[in-house]
């Protein structure tokens, strides 16, 4: 199975920060990885698919890079309503593993 | 709109079984290959299962092959996931999920329900 290891896995912040969340994978998996933010007793939320791309109706201060075995989740200026968990996953190869997490939280 | 809706979580003993089921809306089930993920209680998305839209081809995490099972009933647009032997560290909350397509490129999970709890205690 694919493994994915997300750093940090807890961050705080304060609203307007920069923040940037790192995916790596344990085998190369192209750019087939999604990112998902989640909020305390609601299911995740997709943000970005194919290491890059925005979801629909997803603020542009969300952007995605990488390829390969390193990817990264970048969130320009933090924002009230982003305090929340967020996730990788990948989806070259089943099982479509998910990385461990990264909390975002106020500081 | 792209509904999904489970059902069947509750209390179960150690050893013992349940089955979860997932009424789907908005699209057309028979077409979509279907997941299930789940959550422990203040833990990580871990992926569970998947079944093709025909029910042929079939996925299964490590941690529970050989004691899930996953099924569907297309005429009913419904998706199961039937637990056996059931132990504590299977307790979480069981999200049922549709991916956007098939391939590499599109299968991330743009929809998913509400999820149902399972706890599994004496």
């Amino acid at each position: 199975d694919i493994q994915l290891t997300q750093s940090p896995s807890f961050l705080s912040a304060s609203v307007g920060d920069r923040v940037t969340i790192t995916c790596r994978a344990s085998q190369g998996i192209s750019n087939f990885v999604a990112w998902y933010q989640q909020k305390p007793g609601k299911a995740p939320k997709i943000l970005i698919y194919a290491a890059s791309t925005l979801q629909s109706g997803v603020p542009s201060r969300f952007s995605g890079s990488g390829s390969g075995t390193e990817f990264t989740l970048t969130i320009s200026s933090l924002q009230p309503e982003d305090f929340a968990t967020y996730y990788c996953q990948q989806l070259n190869t089943y099982p479509l593993t998910f990385g461990g997490g990264t909390k975002v939280e106020i500081k | 709109e792209v509904q999904l809706v489970e059902s069947g979580g509750g209390l179960v003993q150690p050893g013992g079984s349940l089955t979860l089921s997932c009424s789907a809306s908005g699209f057309t089930f028979s077409t979509y290959p279907m997941h299930w993920v789940r959550q422990a209680p203040e833990k990580g998305l871990e992926y569970v299962s998947v079944i093709s839209n025909n029910g042929e081809t079939i996925y299964y995490a490590d941690s529970v092959k050989g004691r899930f099972t996953i099924s569907r009933d297309n005429s009913k647009n419904t998706l199961y996931l039937h637990m056996s032997s059931l132990a504590a560290e299977d307790t979480g909350v069981y999200y049922c999920v549709k991916a956007l397509g098939t391939t590499a490129a599109t299968r991330y999970y743009h929809c998913w329900g509400q999820g149902t709890l399972v706890t599994v205690s004496s």
